[in-house]
């Protein structure tokens, strides 16, 4: 199955300055990478995705890049407000059912 | 649209007793799962049905059995509950995979 691998753990920057989360797939044939914003105590929510027939999409201060040939994808969160604070899920698909796997969680901390 | 729907939000249960939890979806998603959340462990599915009338076990399924009720239903049920299962767990839906999973608001589960 897949094996996703998420860091970093934490990650606390100052507001205004950006914030990179990474992740490492195991399945070559995963075609579909999404990015979950779970604030405490809510449920996790869609914040942007990329398949793999591009290398990056954007979405106002969220960009994610994709690297198919070295097997990572990445968040990237520019100019960082005090609502950014949140755990990032990074995922991937595997299995019969392309079930998603997720990554074990970015807690980031935007910092006044 | 209600999205999906978990019930209950919260439960203590002891240590062999059995529950169980409710999802329903009104989007007319095909494919629905259940997942735990742990500290520190992100999102490990459980159970999943990739169409109404199938179910298959995830990364997780020990003490736990499922049923896809109708197209709309997917319920997770503890035979006798664990102090090891002691989580959150959340029910999602998607059209078809790999897409953007929506998640139910969660169960709180407590087993003394």
């Amino acid at each position: 199955g897949e094996n996703v691998e998420q860091h970093p753990s934490t990650l606390s920057v100052q507001e205004g300055d950006s914030a990179v989360i990474k992740c490492t797939y195991s399945d070559s044939a995963s075609n579909y990478f999404p990015w979950y914003k779970q604030e405490l105590g809510k449920r996790p929510q869609l914040i942007i995705d990329i398949r793999s027939n591009v290398g990056e999409k954007k979405d106002q201060r969220i960009a994610v890049t994709l690297n198919k040939t070295a097997k990572h994808f990445s968040l990237h969160i520019t100019e960082t407000q005090p609502e950014d604070s949140a755990v990032y899920f990074c995922a991937a698909p595997g299995g019969s059912a392309r079930q998603l796997t997720f990554g074990s969680g970015t807690q980031l901390t935007v910092l006044p | 649209n209600a999205g999906v729907t978990q019930t209950p939000k919260f439960q203590v249960l002891k240590t062999g007793q059995s529950m169980t939890l409710q999802c329903a979806q009104d989007m007319n998603h095909n494919s629905m799962y259940w997942y735990r959340q742990d500290p520190g462990m992100g999102l490990r599915l459980i159970y999943y049905s990739a169409s109404e009338g199938t179910t298959d076990k995830g990364e997780v399924p020990n003490g736990y059995n499922v049923s896809r009720l109708n197209k709309r239903e997917f319920s997770l049920r503890l035979e006798s509950a664990a102090p090891s299962q002691t989580s959150v767990y959340f029910c999602a839906s998607t059209l078809k995979p790999p897409d953007t999973q929506y998640f139910g608001p969660g169960t709180r589960l407590t087993v003394l």
